[in-house]
This record gives structure tokens, sequence and C-alpha cells, in this order.
């Protein structure tokens, strides 16, 4: 079955990079995600890779993937306050012939000004 | 375009009871998925919605049921409702295709169940 873990929290200080860590078990995942979530508000998609891909950049994110070890990473380079949030990775994978998401459990990122 | 909306916000019931839970999709989107997500986890995937057909679910009961109406909006049905059915309730919509599944979240209904 499918499992995606995180480690729960994750305390920075304003302008250092922040590294969350994800890992995953179902090695036929076709996409893998990171959101955030701020409180009391939905989900928010801040980007995803292909999974024949080793990493992506997009602005101060970047997203490194060790396919063999099954171990996703999101870098948030110079944390801003507003980056405050939960963090949860997302993998996805052809099921019955459709995308099925299965999310790990966050991580909360606390930014100290 | 105002995104996913979900209604209501909040909502409060009793063991046993019934509930429903409303959303609209983004407008362009015609699949719908419904996500549990209990206090302090990430969120479950329930079932998703497609041409006014569930197309996949989770593990979850039958009590939890839904319905997509042909505007796509869907509702979620929940019966005779447990103390344990107490979560922030997510919506999500995409288009269906198989690339990366680009799911847009609503703000979500948070059910207590007393």
């Amino acid at each position: 079955g499918e499992d995606v873990e995180q480690s729960l929290f994750l305390s920075v200080r304003e302008g250092d990079s922040s590294v969350i860590n994800c890992t995953y078990t179902d090695s036929s995942s076709t996409y893998l995600y990171w959101y955030k979530q701020e409180p009391g508000a939905g989900l928010q998609l801040l980007t995803y890779i292909f999974s024949n891909m080793d990493m992506k950049q997009d602005q101060r994110l970047t997203v490194l993937l060790n396919k063999k070890d099954k171990h996703l990473s999101l870098r948030i380079a110079d944390t801003q306050t507003g980056d405050s949030a939960i963090y949860f990775c997302a993998e996805s994978f052809h099921s019955g012939g459709y995308q099925k998401v299965t999310f790990g459990t966050g991580t909360k990122l606390q930014v100290i000004p | 375009d105002a995104g996913v909306t979900q209604s209501p916000t909040h909502l409060i019931k009793t063991r046993g009871q019934q509930v429903t839970l409303r959303c609209s999709p983004k407008s362009g989107h015609d699949t719908v998925s419904w996500y549990q997500q209990a206090l302090g986890q990430g969120p479950q995937f329930i079932f998703q919605y497609y041409e006014e057909e569930e197309r996949q679910r989770g593990n979850f009961p039958d009590r939890f049921s839904g319905h997509q109406f042909p505007n796509y909006s869907s509702e979620l049905n929940v019966n005779a409702l447990l103390l344990g059915d107490s979560a922030l309730y997510l919506c999500a919509s995409s288009l269906a295709h198989l690339g990366p599944d680009e799911q847009f979240f609503g703000p979500g209904t948070r059910l207590t169940v007393l």
C-alpha cells in the first residue's frame, strides 16, 4: 500500500533556508507534489515534479527527488514569516486508469523573525 | 473566478444525524474530489466524481456518499454521524486527464460531531 511520511515540525530563522523532507513507499508514483496549508485555509499547490526528474526549481522553491531512496525534499530559500504554514507532500500514481493522490501527515514550518 | 467554494463553513451536528456538504468547482473544472482531514493529519481521500459518477473511492464506509450535478458541483453526504467524523472536509476540483493532478482546494467545511 501507499504511505507518505514527514517530520512533524521545523523551526527556522527568517532569511535562512528551510528544508522539508518526505519519504514515500510507492515506487510507481508518477508525480510528487508539495502543498501549503495556512491556518483555516484549504491546501495550495506549490509545485510538483514528475517522477523521472531529479530536481525542479521555481523561484525560491527547489524540489529534489531521490527515486532510489523514495525521498522528496522541498527547499525554501530566504524563508519569510509568510512561509509559516503546514507543508504536505503527496504522491500520485495510476490506479484503475486514474490518478490517485496520497498525502503525508504534514510538516509545520515555524519561521522566527 | 471565485475558485473552489464550499458551504457551509462550519457545522455542528450530534451523533446519529445526517449531514450534507456542498462544493462548487473552479470554473472550467469537471472533476471533484472529497477529502477528510482530521486534526493534525493529512487529507484522506474519500471519493472522486466525474461525469456525475463516482469513479474512485478511498477506504471510507458506505455512510459516506456523494453526488455530482450537471453543472459539476458536488455534494458529500454522511449518514449516522459518529464522533470520529469530526474533521475538516475539503473539496478539490481538477480537469479530467492523466497528467499532473493539479487539484485546486476549497477552504473546507469544519464539521463537529457532539
